[in-house]
């Protein structure tokens, strides 16, 4: 059975890094590009960016790119999503998502972490 | 990146009803690599429909996609109580991957 089990509740003050995890079993670590998705209280989804947990190669969306890093630890099989001086405006519920299909960027996101709520405030 | 627009934003309707929920692309979607999701409060995504009409495992008959190019449908021919929830489109036939901005199914 595939799981992707991420961290607890995150509390940080504006410009504090945050770095929230999702580990994956149930399948091969390797070879499925590993994607983080936002969803700001009350609103839709946004992709953010992936990763390819073989080589560390990264994607990220213009909104998110030069704030957030996105990393794989093979040995753990864990996926990780930091927050370089988060704002107000981060605050959210961020999932990983596993995609159907191995060893393909564009694939529909099958499997989904239960999310991790990260609140920015002063 | 193409832009996604679902309509209505929200539909009224009964169990045992049909829902039809409209899913519009900026642009031509590759592949037609266009999924649809349902979300309940509280939890995360669930995938219902991928490569436009495929229907995801476990999902019943009763959910149905249809489309092509820019115009894509979610089709729940008998709407059963768990069935109204927020349903989101999504394209990852070109990066970035874009969701719309959701329809809510309620009861009415």
């Amino acid at each position: 059975e595939v799981q992707l089990v991420q961290s607890g509740t995150e509390v940080k003050t504006p410009g504090a890094t945050v770095r929230i995890s999702c580990k994956v079993s149930g399948y091969s670590f390797t070879d499925y590009y590993m994607n983080w998705v936002q969803q700001a209280p009350g609103k839709g989804l946004q992709w953010m960016g992936l990763v390819d947990p073989d080589d560390g190669v990264t994607i990220y969306a213009d909104k998110f790119r030069g704030r957030i890093s996105i990393t794989a630890d093979k040995s753990t099989q864990t996926i990780y999503l930091e927050l370089t001086s988060p704002r107000s405006e981060d605050t959210a519920v961020y999932y990983c998502a596993a995609p159907m299909e191995p060893l393909v960027r564009g694939s529909a996101f099958q499997h989904w972490g239960q999310g991790t709520l990260v609140i920015v405030s002063s | 990146e193409i832009v996604l627009t679902q309509s209505p934003g929200t539909l009224s309707l009964s169990p045992g009803e049909r829902a039809t929920l409209s899913c519009r692309a900026s642009q031509s979607v590759s592949s037609n690599y266009l999924s649809w999701y349902q979300q309940k409060p509280g939890q995360a995504p669930r995938l219902l429909i991928y490569g436009a009409s495929r229907r995801a495992t476990g999902i019943p008959d009763r959910v149905s996609g249809g489309g092509s190019g820019t115009d894509f449908t979610l089709t729940i021919s008998r709407l059963e109580p768990e069935d109204f929830a927020v349903y989101y489109c999504q394209q990852y036939g070109s990066t970035p991957s874009t969701f719309g901005q959701g329809t809510k199914l309620e009861i009415k």
